[in-house]
Formats: structure tokens, sequence, C-alpha cells
């Protein structure tokens, strides 16, 4: 079954250290998505991807970087410069970002993530 | 005042009930999704519509683009469909990039 896999579920980590977060879809879709989950509020778009090696800031970049080396894979490093990063991080993909395709989103997972 | 807002905030209702839950939004678009949060966080997509109505199995959702409001309605309502539902709105003349979410209706179904 096609789908997207986020890895891991849950993730701790000290103040301070840098963690990546894994996100590999195989539906063979162009665009890939990062959303921040926090208590009361909607997801809020970290980055995003269109195409193999191209990626964009979402609302919410500051304190976070991705990379798109390959089409199934998009990681998320949250790093020590993120000033609050224990959240809920989910990662979807759909197979175009463009207005003209019918394209419903498809989520992971996510992964929970707890930095003391 | 956001931008999508949902209603009720939370929703408990028995077995076999419809229910109906509401998005209202503020800016011009071009789709609404409606989306499940299942209890362990996966999000599933249910519907992608801009105009008219969709049916699948027992969930409808409708959208009235000249009121800004779309409704989502779970018939013969059952514990699986316990899920926190989310309404977002893709921006007129934006793609999937420019997706504004509502915080979510908390539905709880009893037996």
């Amino acid at each position: 079954d096609g789908g997207i896999t986020q890895s891991p579920k849950y993730l701790f980590r000290k103040e301070g250290q840098n963690v990546t977060l894994s996100c590999e879809q195989n539906l063979n879709h162009d665009a890939m998505y990062w959303y921040r989950q926090d208590p009361g509020q909607g997801l809020r778009l970290i980055y995003y991807s269109q195409i193999v090696n191209d990626f964009q800031k979402g609302d919410i970049a500051e304190g976070y970087s991705v990379s798109r080396e390959k089409k199934e894979s998009f990681p998320l490093t949250v790093t020590s410069a993120q000033k609050n990063p224990t959240a809920f991080y989910l990662c979807a993909s759909s197979r175009t970002v463009y207005l003209w395709g019918n394209s419903p989103l498809h989520f992971g997972n996510g992964t929970r993530l707890t930095v003391t | 005042k956001n931008e999508v807002e949902q209603s009720p905030q939370n929703l408990t209702a028995q077995e076999g009930e419809f229910i109906t839950i509401n998005c209202s939004y503020s800016v011009g678009i071009s789709a609404l999704h409606w989306l499940q949060q299942h209890p362990g966080g996966g999000i599933v997509s249910l519907f992608m519509l801009s105009s008219g109505k969709k049916k699948h199995g027992r969930l409808i959702a409708t959208i009235n683009i000249q009121e800004k409001h779309s409704s989502l309605h779970i018939t013969a309502s059952h514990p699986r469909d316990s899920a926190v539902y989310i309404c977002a709105v893709r921006r007129l003349n934006f793609g999937n990039e420019k997706l504004t979410f509502g915080t979510g209706t908390r539905l709880t179904i009893i037996p």
C-alpha cells in the first residue's frame, strides 16, 4: 500500500541538540510538506517542496531546515535555534502543489517531539 | 479573528445520531479540505471540494461559496467516528502551499 512513513513516533531530546525527523513517501508525489501542530492551534506550515532539490519556507521556518535530495524523502531538522521545539510534527504529500491540480493531501502518522 | 472557524469545538453524541460539524471562513478560496485526525495523531483526507456536495459512505460534505461556509455530516454515527475533524481552506489563486487550517472539532460517539 502506498503511503507516508514518519519515524520515529516519539522523540526525546535535550535542549541544545539538533534532531532530524524522517519522512518517506512511496506515492510518487512531487510535493511534500512539513507541518507543526500545537494544542489549540491549527496546523502551521514549516517548509514545503514542490520538486526534488527545491524547497520553500513556510509560515514558521525559523529554527528548522530541510533537504529534498530524493523524491521519496523530505527530512526535517529541528535545530537548537528553534525556541519552542516541543510539538507534534506532521509530514504530508500531494501530487502537486499547484492550484490547477486536484491534489488532496496525504499525511503521515506524525512524530511527537519533546525537548527538555 | 481566525480566518477559519469551526464549530462546535467539542461534540459528544450517542451512537446512531446524525452529526453536523461546521466550518466558516473569511477569505476567498479555491478549495476546502475536510480532514480526520485519529487519536494516535495520523490524519486522513476525507474530502476536497470547491462547490456543491460530495458523499462518501456515511460522510457528506457541502460547501456554500457565497456564504463562505461548509458542513461535514455523518449519518448513523459510530464510536469509530470518534476523532478530531479539521477544516482547511486553500486560498484563492494559490496552491496547497497556502492552506489555512481550523483548530478542529473533537467528536466523541458514545456506544
